[in-house]
């Protein structure tokens, strides 16, 4: 079945330091969806990215889909303690409703 | 409601009992999923449903589990003759489409003993 997979596993940043987390399949992704979980918490939705090449920015964050649709990436930038958590890509494969879920990129944050 | 609902948030069960979670999903969601989530990993797909149809239930691990969503809205997933490898966070979540972005709920914590 479709694989997704994260890296780096963990990453421990300095305040203020970037941060990226790659996510990555050997086939083709549909439709790529970003959630953050914080520590005891619950998968918050971030974003979806549907096109090849698409880049999106919520103020911090910037999302890319891959030219080959074949990996993901999540960037942020001058990261602040409250980016702690565990940072989930997810591709529906096709499907329109079955999310294959990575296994995370969890970021510590030392302030 | 506000949110997407579950209870109870924690079940600690003994080996071959039987247990029922449940999910209260947001009131105009039609699509209902159930995940699970073992500590430091993804949440897996287990099944899902478009009001009370269940099209995809290939996630369940095994016939143990069911779940069942009658008048389309509240959702049960029940496991029975619990086995220690059951133990994980069942996550529930909504969507008011199927290819939207999920709604995740707070989860149940199942622990078998």
């Amino acid at each position: 079945g479709q694989q997704v997979m994260q890296i780096p596993q963990y990453q421990h940043v300095q305040e203020g330091e970037d941060f990226t987390t790659y996510c990555n399949s050997s086939t083709t992704l549909s439709n790529i969806q970003w959630y953050k979980q914080r520590p005891g918490g619950h998968p918050v939705f971030l974003i979806q990215l549907v096109k090849s090449g698409e880049v999106k920015k919520q103020k911090r964050l910037t999302f890319q889909f891959g030219e080959a649709k074949k990996n993901s990436s999540l960037h942020i930038t001058a990261t602040q303690t409250t980016d702690v958590g565990t940072y989930f890509c997810a591709d529906s494969g096709g499907s329109n409703y079955k999310l294959t879920f990575g296994k995370g990129t969890l970021l510590t944050v030392n302030p | 409601g506000a949110g997407v609902s579950q209870s109870p948030r924690y079940k600690v069960t003994k080996r071959g009992q039987d247990v029922t979670l449940r999910c209260d999903p947001i009131s105009s969601h039609a699509t209902l999923y159930w995940y699970q989530q073992a500590l430091g990993q993804g949440p897996e797909f287990l099944t899902y449903f478009n009001y009370e149809a269940q099209p995809d239930k290939s996630g369940l691990p095994s016939d143990r589990f069911s779940a069942e969503r009658p008048e389309g809205s509240i959702s049960t997933l029940t496991i029975q003759r619990t086995e220690q490898r059951d133990s994980a966070m069942y996550r529930c979540a909504s969507s008011q489409s199927s290819s939207g972005e999920l709604f995740f709920g707070e989860g149940s914590r199942l622990t078998v003993l």
